[in-house]
């Protein structure tokens, strides 16, 4: 079975410095991650994900994320916040295969201090 | 609109009422993913199809719940006899399920249920 581990349910932020969003996975066969964010009252929409090939995947709106197979881990990083980047985000996993559903973490909330 | 829609967006209903939720994805879209948000908490997978076919409902909670993609397009989830346990936002996504890689799902805005 698979499972994501997002740690820390709220990350506060100033205006301009880096954004670290943390991700750990369980998964006994190689995985597919994704990083999505929800804004209010909206969908999910994709950030990036990360199915094989480079391991630092670079997505929109300047976030990135690298694939650490040794940490099982799949951090989401930008180099500097921007006020609208005020949301919540949920690191998610599909596993190789036939399967094909998202199994989600329980999600970061992201405030970004002026 | 090119996204993918759902109605309502958001349902009272009382305990022990039926509901249904519509859920209309991306034309030409042949994967189709329902997910329950419980308040707080990430979204976790109910059923899916694949056109018409619902290939996978392991998520479903009870058989209270129910799901249906007839034509292959519009999909409907069915809740009989709503409990307090089921308030949630429903979230639907579709794909266009290219193999081998997994294909992006792309959210509609859920529809916020809760039971009084």
């Amino acid at each position: 079975a698979q499972s994501v581990t997002q740690l820390g349910s709220h990350v506060s932020v100033s205006e301009g410095a880096l954004v670290l969003l943390r991700c750990n996975y369980s998964s006994s066969v190689p995985p597919y991650l994704f990083w999505y964010v929800q804004y209010p009252n909206q969908g999910l929409q994709l950030l990036l994900k990360y199915t094989t090939g480079a391991t630092l995947v670079k997505g929109i709106n300047g976030f990135e994320a690298e694939f650490k197979k040794s940490e099982t881990s799949f951090h989401l990083t930008k180099p500097s916040a921007h006020m609208s980047d005020a949301a919540e985000y949920f690191c998610a996993v599909s596993e190789s295969g036939s399967a094909r559903q998202l199994t989600f973490g329980s999600g970061t909330q992201l405030t970004v201090l002026p | 609109g090119a996204g993918v829609s759902q109605s309502p967006r958001y349902k009272v209903a009382k305990r022990g009422q039926d509901v249904a939720l519509r859920c209309d994805p991306i034309s030409g879209h042949v994967s189709l993913f329902w997910y329950q948000q419980a308040l707080g908490q990430g979204p976790e997978f109910l059923t899916y199809f694949q056109n018409e076919a619902q290939l996978d409902k392991s998520g479903l909670p009870s058989d209270r719940f129910f799901a249906e993609r007839p034509e292959g397009s519009v999909s409907t989830l069915k809740i009989q006899r709503t409990q307090q346990e089921d308030s949630a936002v429903y979230l639907c996504a579709s794909s266009l399920a290219r193999a081998p890689a997994p294909e992006t799902q792309y959210f509609g805005p859920g529809t916020r249920l809760l039971v009084l």
